[in-house]
C-alpha cells in the first residue's frame, strides 16, 4: 500500500462544532505531517510528528489539536474554528522527518468549510 | 530567511513548444530543492528533486547555486503536462526542518 488516505473528503462544520480529520498510511513511514492549503495558495506546514512525537508546531492556534495514536494514524481535532479556517487540509508522510532526501507522500486532502 | 519565488502565476504554451517554469530561492545553507506537481483533481506529488539528477516525464531541473535558481524545463510540452507546479526548498531554521513551497505556477498546454 503506497498511499496516504484521508477521511472525510469533505467536511462542513459550524463554529461551535467539534470534529476530527483522519489520516492513515501503511508504508512504514515514521514521519507524518499536517498542511493547510488555502485556495490558489501553496501548502503551509502546520504540524510534524516524528516517531509518534510532535516535533514541529508552526505556531498553529490551539483550536487545532493534532494527535498521533500510532505510527500509521494521524488525527487533527478541530474545535471552535473560524470561517477563515476553511481550507484544504493535507496529510503527508515520509520515511523520516529530518531527512531532506525522503519524499513526502501526500494524501488527497479534506476540504473543510466552516460556517 | 528561507524563501522560494516562482515569478509566474500562470504560464501558457502550445503543445510541442519548450516550457520553462522558473524558481528562485533564498537560503543561507546548502539547498535541497524539489518540484511538486498537482494535476487536476489529483493529489500533490513529487515530480523530481535536484539530488537525484533525474528526468521525470521529460522534465529536468538543474540547480544553479550562482543564480540561486532551480528552473524546471521540458523541451516539448504535452497537453497532459497541464497542472499546478510548486517549487519547494528543504530548509532548516529555528530548530526545525521543513519544506517551504513557492506560490506555484499553473501551466496550461494548449493543443
Amino acid at each position: 500500500d503506497t498511499e496516504v488516505t484521508q477521511t472525510p473528503k469533505h467536511l462542513v462544520m459550524g463554529m461551535t462544532n467539534k470534529k476530527s480529520l483522519k489520516c492513515e498510511q501503511h508504508m512504514g513511514h515514521r514521519a507524518m505531517y499536517w498542511y493547510k492549503q488555502k485556495a490558489k495558495k501553496p501548502p503551509e506546514l502546520m504540524f510534524v510528528y516524528s516517531y509518534e512525537k510532535l516535533s514541529i508546531n508552526e505556531s498553529v492556534p490551539s483550536r487545532f489539536s493534532p494527535e498521533c495514536p500510532n505510527s500509521s494514524l494521524l488525527n487533527l481535532h478541530l474545535h471552535a474554528l473560524q470561517p477563515e479556517d476553511s481550507a484544504l487540509y493535507l496529510c503527508a508522510s515520509s520515511q523520516d522527518a529530518a531527512l531532506a532526501s525522503d519524499t513526502q507522500y501526500f494524501g488527497p486532502g479534506t476540504r473543510l468549510t466552516v460556517l | 530567511a528561507q524563501r522560494v519565488t516562482q515569478p509566474e502565476k500562470l504560464l501558457s504554451v502550445f503543445k510541442g513548444a519548450p516550457v520553462e517554469l522558473k524558481c528562485n530561492y533564498s537560503y543561507s545553507g546548502s539547498p535541497e530543492l524539489f518540484w511538486y506537481v498537482q494535476y487536476s483533481r489529483q493529489r500533490l506529488q513529487l515530480l523530481l528533486r535536484h539530488i537525484s539528477r533525474e528526468s521525470i516525464k521529460g522534465f529536468t531541473a538543474d540547480l544553479n547555486k550562482g543564480e540561486t535558481s532551480f528552473h524546471l524545463k521540458k523541451p516539448f510540452a504535452q497537453e497532459e503536462d497541464s497542472a499546478m507546479y510548486y517549487c519547494a526548498l528543504w530548509a532548516e531554521g529555528g530548530g526545525s526542518e521543513k519544506l517551504v513551497f513557492g506560490k506555484g505556477t499553473k501551466l496550461t498546454v494548449n493543443p
